[in-house]
């Protein structure tokens, strides 16, 4: 079973410019989740999607960020504009549904480098 | 809320050594969800293990072990016999259950584990 599919895996780009990062789920997966983890921290959740609706997004920033799920599977988060404090991971995870402590199963990530 | 900590940011260890990896949390809630992952180098969250919160029993799998303590708040992960392999950073995990639907994980900091040849 393919895993959680993540691209770019690196991105440099510089401060105020846009940037994209696409997510591809474990096929059946209807929950999928995007987290932020900044160098010697844990992972944050931005935004939590059950099929193509928002279940969780309290922790997003929303003047810059944005982020969808159309079709209920693939999933794009924008960074718009960036700032130097953005740098960080970016992880997408997915689980079967949003059920009852369903195990999260997370991608390779993409480092986000913003000079 | 819901917190989890990890008082052991990093720790070095030979190879063969036994490591206890601490974690401890703090939630509101009765019905939880406990998990450690690995992070090793290439940045991937590899999942290891799930304990619920009415489950205290503790869990072996291969040269892991969990030990899962509800009077202490605490969630330990021990590796016996540990190889190079094993260096990453490991975190913890906590997912509550109120409402009966998956809520997010809140993870700790990590403990960086180093294990030298």
């Amino acid at each position: 079973e393919a895993g959680v599919a993540q691209s770019p895996r690196y991105k440099i780009i510089e401060k105020r410019q846009s940037v994209a990062f696409w997510c591809n789920p474990i096929s059946g997966h209807a929950t999928l989740y995007w987290y932020q983890q900044i160098l010697g921290q844990g992972p944050k959740l931005l935004i939590q999607f059950q099929n193509n609706g928002v279940v969780d997004d309290s922790q997003l920033p929303k003047d810059r960020f944005s982020a969808e799920r159309l079709k209920g599977v693939d999933s794009t988060l924008k960074i718009q504009p960036a700032k130097l404090e953005d740098s960080a991971v970016y992880l997408c995870a997915s689980s079967p549904s949003s059920g009852r402590g369903k195990t999260q199963y997370f991608g390779p990530g993409t480092r986000l480098l913003v000079l | 809320a819901q917190k989890v900590t990890q008082a052991q940011t990093e720790i070095s260890v030979v190879e063969k050594e036994d490591v206890t990896l601490d974690c401890v949390y703090e939630t509101r809630d009765t019905t939880y969800y406990l998990f450690w992952y690995k992070q090793p180098p290439s940045g991937e969250l590899v999942f290891l293990i799930r304990r619920n919160s009415f489950d205290e029993q503790n869990e072996i799998s291969g040269r892991y072990s969990w030990n899962f303590q509800k009077s202490t708040s605490s969630f330990n992960f021990t590796i016996t016999a540990s190889q190079v392999v094993d260096s990453a950073v490991y975190f913890c995990a906590l997912s509550e259950d109120s409402s009966g639907s998956a809520r997010q994980l809140t993870f700790g900091s990590g403990t960086q584990l180093t294990v030298l040849p």
